[in-house]
């Protein structure tokens, strides 16, 4: 069965330095997401792509995120300066062609620490 | 601002039992709803949608009750297994495809 995968499952780096999490999403998917999750809190949506380029985004990603779909492949989400409270499981979710009811295949996440 | 509550941070259900797993939305707009099921270091897996011309869907053991005047969704699980334990996430959403999740549900199943 397809699945999401994400590398690496856990990324630790300090504050202020670039992190880039990967995501290889299901290969006849459309749509790509990327949400994140604090220790004890709700998923949240940080932004949605299609088509090679953003179709949503939360107000959560500011200017320092940004995501990439470099190939055919990969989908990327880049923190330009990290900071403490970027701390979270970050999970990438891929959906297919109906974009109103697909359901969203989540992959198992990169657990990202800021020092 | 929470569109999405799931007000029971935990459920324990015995084996063979129903376990009912509530979520209520604020937003009148949303119009499709799902919900997923969360294992430790694993992400979400979907469970099963419901649209909001419906008030039921089943798949198995799961059925999904949307009652649109209370903006309030349920999840039943009959019989529940051990397995089923996990966390449960309902999500909405109304345009586009940003999921608005609730704070999910640890449902334990005792054996």
């Amino acid at each position: 069965e397809p699945e999401v995968t994400q590398t690496p499952s856990h990324q630790v780096t300090q504050m202020g330095q670039e992190v880039i999490l990967r995501c290889v999403p299901i290969s006849n998917h459309l749509y790509f997401y990327w949400y994140r999750q604090i220790l004890g809190q709700k998923v949240e949506f940080l932004v949605s792509f299609y088509n090679n380029e953003i179709s949503e985004k939360s107000e959560i990603f500011d200017d320092q995120f940004s995501v990439e779909r470099p190939d055919g492949s990969n989908f990327t989400l880049k923190i330009r300066s990290t900071k403490l409270e970027d701390s979270a499981m970050y999970f990438c979710a891929s959906s297919g062609i109906d974009r109103g009811t697909d359901e969203q295949y989540f992959g198992p996440g990169t657990r990202l620490t800021v020092t | 601002d929470q569109q999405v509550k799931q007000n029971s941070p935990s459920l324990s259900v015995q084996e063979g039992r129903i376990s009912i797993l509530n979520c209520d939305y604020t937003n009148s707009m949303f119009d499709y709803f799902l919900w997923y099921k969360k294992y430790p270091a694993e992400g979400p897996t979907f469970l099963i949608s419901i649209s909001s011309i419906k008030d039921k869907n089943e798949d198995g053991r799961f059925t999904v009750f949307l009652n649109k005047s209370a903006k309030h969704l349920s999840l039943h699980i009959v019989p529940s297994q051990p397995g089923d334990s996990a966390v449960y996430f309902c999500a909405a959403k109304y345009t586009g495809n940003q999921f608005y999740f609730g704070t999910g549900t640890s449902l334990t199943v005792i054996p």
